[in-house]
């Protein structure tokens, strides 16, 4: 079945420690986006990607990096957590060339930083 | 003023009512308008898309844009307690989505 897949589906991490989360997709989409959904703050950007080899700033990206080095796989990176950091994670794809750039999301990662 | 403005408050209902959820926004170069639909403990998943002033119908649910206000809508008719979910407005700016905070409709049998 075509979509996205996260992993893990949730962690429990300490504050301090490196975490990758783990983004695939299988649509061939070019452009590809994490977001933090935070109660009361809705989703909001933290890097996206246009095509492999580019990635941009979202609204939230201090903390957070990531890389493209293919089409399919977008991880995100948290170099020193800490407990601001704790939300549930999106990873979404779509393909941004044209239209209404209908994005896809996958399950989505529980994170919580102690 | 955050772009896209919705507010994020509950709303109950019982079955059968009509819904309504609306979102403001200020930029008037948004050319796509969205509603999604995020079930518990799910990713969110596109409902409707709108891109002129006017209505879009499908089904039991209708969307609405008045580009003029910057306003938008979305309707429930014959609400079910499948449609209980958080509801997200989102509009297109270039490469990027702006969404909107999100409704939690809850339909009561």
């Amino acid at each position: 079945i075509a979509g996205i897949t996260q992993a893990p589906t949730s962690q429990i991490l300490a504050a301090g420690r490196r975490m990758t989360l783990r983004c695939t997709q299988d649509m061939r989409h070019n452009a590809m986006y994490w977001y933090r959904q935070d109660l009361g703050l809705g989703l909001r950007l933290i890097h996206y990607s246009n095509t492999a080899g580019t990635t941009g700033k979202g609204e939230v990206p201090d903390g957070y990096s990531v890389s493209r080095a293919n089409t399919d796989d977008f991880p995100l990176t948290l170099a020193s957590a800490v407990p601001s950091q704790t939300s549930v994670y999106f990873c979404a794809s779509s393909d941004s060339r044209g239209g209404y750039n209908e994005q896809f999301f996958g399950p989505g990662t529980r994170l919580t930083v102690l | 003023q955050k772009e896209v403005e919705q507010d994020p408050g509950p709303l109950s209902v019982p079955e059968g009512a009509i819904v309504s959820l609306n979102c403001t926004y200020s930029n008037s170069a948004f050319q796509y308008f969205m509603w999604y639909r995020q079930y518990s403990r799910k990713g969110p998943e596109l409902l409707m898309y709108t891109y002129s002033s006017g209505n879009k119908e499908d089904g039991r649910f209708t969307a609405q844009v008045d580009k003029s206000s910057k306003y938008i809508s979305l309707f429930i008719r014959d609400s079910q307690p499948s449609d209980s979910a958080t509801y997200l407005c989102a509009m297109r700016q270039g490469d990027r989505l702006a969404f909107g905070k999100g409704n939690q409709v809850v339909v009561i049998p």
